[in-house]
């Protein structure tokens, strides 16, 4: 299967400060990202869709200002969670759907190994 | 409100024996749905999954079995393993809604040897 990347896994920051969280996809071309949050014992939550080229699509509820979404290339997209507080504290997942660099397509999503986020 | 305090549905059973978790879904425009693996710290794992032009299908020690007509998914899991103890959700989607997955609850299974 595809494989994604994320990167860092953990991080520790300050309330206020902003936080840059990357999602690469290593051997295939995510031409869609998603972005998801996930509290302790929940489930995920979309946050957003990110297609290459173009601006994030934010599922309702979820403030596009403060959860920027970028996704310059189909290889990577970055998730900056700005003026961090104490409830941003979570498990942010991404993940990819594309096409292979054999050509193929794949209709499943393939998910990263989350970045654990901790705002003091 | 109904986050606040929230536990996963716990699943044990010993290993050795069959497990089956089970998954009620919401959108009766669903038409893909996917059982994934979650173990502590890590991202979702795919399992397997299933159209909605079938009602079973297996694949390595794993069953998913789907119900539409009362919108129910299940995961059986034969001769659950201590490797197989982690989080299973299950995932819809529809056709037309741009690849994006709504996920379940999600059950913890802990297997016990």
């Amino acid at each position: 299967g595809a494989v994604v990347s994320q990167h860092p896994s953990r991080v520790i920051c300050k309330s206020g400060t902003s936080v840059k969280i990357e999602c690469r996809s290593l051997d295939f071309q995510a031409t869609t990202m998603f972005w998801y949050r996930q509290f302790p014992k929940q489930s995920l939550m979309l946050m957003a869709t990110s297609n290459e080229g173009s601006k994030a699509t934010y599922e309702q509820g979820v403030e596009k200002d403060k959860f920027l979404i970028n996704h310059a290339s189909l290889t990577l997209s970055t998730l900056t969670v700005t003026s961090a507080h104490p409830e941003d504290s979570s498990f942010y997942i991404c993940s990819g759907v594309g096409s292979g660099t054999s050509g193929g397509v794949y209709n499943e999503q393939f998910f990263g190994p989350g970045t654990r986020l901790t705002v003091l | 409100g109904e986050s606040v305090g929230l536990h996963l549905p716990t699943l044990s059973v010993q290993e050795g024996d069959n497990s089956i978790i089970n998954c009620a879904y919401s959108n009766s425009a669903s038409d893909y749905f996917i059982w994934y693996k979650q173990e502590s710290g890590k991202g979702p794992q795919f399992i397997i999954d299933i159209r909605s032009n079938m009602d079973k299908r297996q694949g390595q020690r794993v069953t998913v079995l789907l119900n539409k007509t009362v919108k129910h998914l299940s995961l059986q899991i034969a001769a659950t393993q201590p490797g197989d103890s982690a989080v299973y959700f299950c995932a819809e989607s529809f056709t037309g809604g741009g690849n994006k997955l709504t996920f379940g609850t999600g059950t913890q299974l802990k297997v016990e040897l």
